[in-house]
């Protein structure tokens, strides 16, 4: 079975562009996370969704957003891109909601911003 | 709110046991308590969850009080390759997701 798969595996942009990240999940999985992770820190919660719709966001500005497909599959958007936002981006996804559905992770795009 | 806390590292050294605690006020009194595992440049993976007492897969424990305000895992026999990063997630009572900030796990020799 076909895991979490992201595209693309890097991605250089410069500040004030758009970058949009892909994100395929495990099949049968509603449910989607994306996660952004500077070098060296922790995972930041960015967005959620579940079944189409956007169920939570993390503490990030407007400029952060994305969509979930009738495929279970999702983009994240960054908008006016900034330094700061150099990360790398990560994407699971889960059979369901809440802390009790394993979250399966992709690779990552690392996204560099100059 | 629900909040979490870790050590941020810890060091050890190869065939001990090392415990790693979370603590976690807040959180949803009737969702799971789950630890993932990192290693540099991968997404985390799974290694246990539990809701209450004690739980034992085939590599980690997971140690959980009955106030529910902190769980502990256990790696037994830690080897080189148990160097990581290791995280905590909780649920809080609005089923938001909450992760620990990590903590890395240095295995010496």
């Amino acid at each position: 079975e076909a895991g979490v798969t992201q595209s693309p595996t890097h991605l250089i942009k410069t500040r004030g562009q758009q970058a949009t990240l892909r994100c395929s999940p495990i099949s049968g999985h509603t449910s989607v996370y994306w996660y952004q992770q500077a070098l060296g820190l922790g995972l930041q919660f960015l967005l959620w969704y579940d079944e189409g719709e956007e169920r939570n966001r993390g503490n990030f500005p407007p400029r952060f957003s994305g969509r979930q497909f009738p495929n279970y599959s999702s983009e994240l958007n960054v908008n006016a891109l900034e330094l700061e936002d150099s990360a790398l981006y990560l994407c699971a996804s889960s059979l369901g909601a809440g802390v009790g559905n394993e979250q399966f992770f992709g690779p990552g795009t690392r996204l560099t911003v100059l | 709110l629900a909040k979490t806390t870790q050590p941020i590292s810890m060091d050890s050294y190869e065939g001990q046991e090392v415990n790693i605690t979370c603590s976690h006020n807040n959180i949803a009194t009737n969702d799971y308590i789950t630890w993932y595992q990192q290693f540099p440049s991968q997404g985390p993976r799974f290694i246990i969850q539990g809701y209450k007492t004690k739980v034992t897969n085939e590599v980690a424990s997971l140690f959980i009080p009955a106030d529910r305000k902190s769980s502990t895992l256990s790696l037994p026999r830690v080897s080189l390759s148990d160097t990581a990063v290791y995280y905590c997630l909780v649920g809080d009572s609005n089923y938001q997701l909450i992760w620990g900030a990590g903590t890395k796990l240095i295995i010496k020799p």
